[in-house]
């Protein structure tokens, strides 16, 4: 069935660094692909999504681009601040099963001033 | 558009007891949509709702779990004869029918079985 591996966190960072998050993932259609932020005693929120190939998803200066080729939806960010300590998921959703999201085990990131 | 709701936030319960969470989409949203997330995973889907009718359920989820949707407005998941592998954050999420791959979700409901 369809999956979704990110890297292992926790990420730590020094503010203003830059930020990579890996994302791969395996499906047998084609699945929209998310990145979702959960903050410190806060519930999911959408952070950017792409829907086809080759598209980029961009919120809050993160990007991330769907790459059909290596099958991946890696997060960035080109400076990041304090304030973007969370947990990071990817997920994915597909209309073969019923957009149910298939999610990633999460990174945590903590960015330090 | 208040957002999903979830109610209660909170819930502590000694093994063997009864629980009902509550969920409330966002109004219009023909979608609704339950998971469960244990600590330091991502959720995992249960079940999910189009308007009143209840379409899947996850394989993983035990007899013990129901869920209901009636009149296609809010939902309820009841846990029935709860054990402390139950102990998880619940979340709800809603999504139009059109837009189904975009889903929004609530604050969760954390349970605590003691």
């Amino acid at each position: 069935g369809d999956s979704v591996t990110q890297m292992e966190g926790p990420v730590t960072l020094s503010e203003e660094a830059f930020l990579t998050i890996n994302c791969t993932y395996t499906a047998t259609g084609y699945p929209s692909l998310f990145w979702y932020v959960q903050y410190p005693g806060e519930g999911l929120q959408l952070l950017l999504k792409a829907t086809k190939a080759d598209d980029k998803g961009s919120n809050k200066g993160f990007e991330a681009t769907y790459r059909k080729e290596t099958t991946s939806f890696h997060l960035e960010k080109g400076s990041v601040q304090v304030s973007d300590s969370a947990v990071y998921f990817c997920a994915l959703s597909d209309e073969n099963s019923n957009y149910q999201l298939i999610w990633g085990a999460g990174t945590k990131l903590i960015i330090k001033p | 558009d208040t957002g999903v709701s979830q109610n209660p936030r909170h819930k502590i319960t000694k093994r063997g007891q009864n629980v009902t969470f509550r969920c409330d989409p966002i109004s219009e949203h023909n979608r609704l949509y339950w998971y469960r997330q244990t600590l330091g995973q991502g959720p995992e889907f249960l079940t999910y709702f189009q308007n009143e009718a209840q379409l899947e359920k996850s394989r993983l989820l035990s007899d013990r779990f129901s869920a209901e949707r009636p009149k296609g407005s809010f939902s309820t998941l009841e846990i029935q004869r709860t054990e402390q592998g139950d102990s998880a954050m619940y979340l709800c999420a809603s999504s139009y029918l059109s837009r189904a791959d975009t889903q929004y979700f609530g604050p969760g409901t954390r349970l605590t079985v003691l």
